[in-house]
């Protein structure tokens, strides 16, 4: 079955940098990008961007430009994502999701990752 | 960025009720609208995709319909395990975006 498996929960000081980890299995890993959506305690969904895993082109937020980075190891299956310059409004929970074959929705979630950035 | 608009932000319902939640988008996205269930402390889940496809495994009560601006998500007969928050999202256009949420509570 798929199965998306993300780090642990990270606590860093404002201005540091955090790299999340999302194991991938139980399906052909550069078939579908992955994407990136955080939310804030308490708040709704923030869709970060997305990584074609088949060529490694990327897409984004413009709010985020500068501050993400997406990456791919196809190798161990595994999507990263590091967020540089950490503010407190980044104190989340982050998720890695499967982009459906189609590019339609959101069809395997990661189990999240909270990231708490305070000093 | 398209913005998404639900409604109602929240709404009391009874078991056995036919439940329907209302997302509207700020341009014409055709049919790039996808509905996710949420339970606290649980990743979203897809619930139907491009606007009245049901995702595998989903409960046929689930139904979704429009396209342009004007979208519904309708359960046809809320069970328990319903209880949950809902959001809409957009696929038409980068940055996706989300609804703010419909938050379906017990009556």
């Amino acid at each position: 079955q798929v199965q998306l498996v993300q780090s642990g929960a990270e606590v860093k000081k404002p201005g540091a940098s955090v790299k999340i980890s999302c194991k991938s299995s139980g399906y052909t890993f550069t078939t579908y990008a992955i994407s990136w959506v955080r939310q804030a305690p308490g708040q709704g969904l923030e869709w970060m961007g997305w990584i074609s895993v088949y060529n490694g082109n990327t897409n984004y937020r413009q709010n985020l430009q500068g501050r993400v980075t997406m990456t791919t190891d196809t190798s161990t299956s595994t999507a990263y994502m590091e967020l540089g310059s950490l503010r407190s409004d980044d104190t989340a929970v982050y998720y890695c999701v499967r982009v459906t074959y189609g590019g339609n929705g959101l069809d395997y979630w990661g189990q999240g990752t909270l990231v708490t950035v305070s000093s | 960025d398209i913005q998404m608009t639900q409604s109602p932000s929240s709404l009391s319902a009874s078991v056995g009720d036919r439940v329907t939640v209302t997302c509207r988008a700020s341009q014409s996205i055709g049919t790039s609208l996808n509905w996710y269930q949420q339970k606290p402390g649980k990743a979203p889940k897809l619930l139907i995709y491009a606007a009245y496809r049901l995702q595998t495994g989903v409960p046929s009560r689930f139904s979704g319909s429009g396209s342009g601006t004007d979208f519904t998500l309708t359960i046809s007969s809320l069970q328990p395990e319903d209880f949950a928050t809902y959001y809409c999202q957009q696929s038409y256009n980068t940055p996706w975006t989300f609804g703010q949420g419909t938050r379906v509570e017990i009556k």
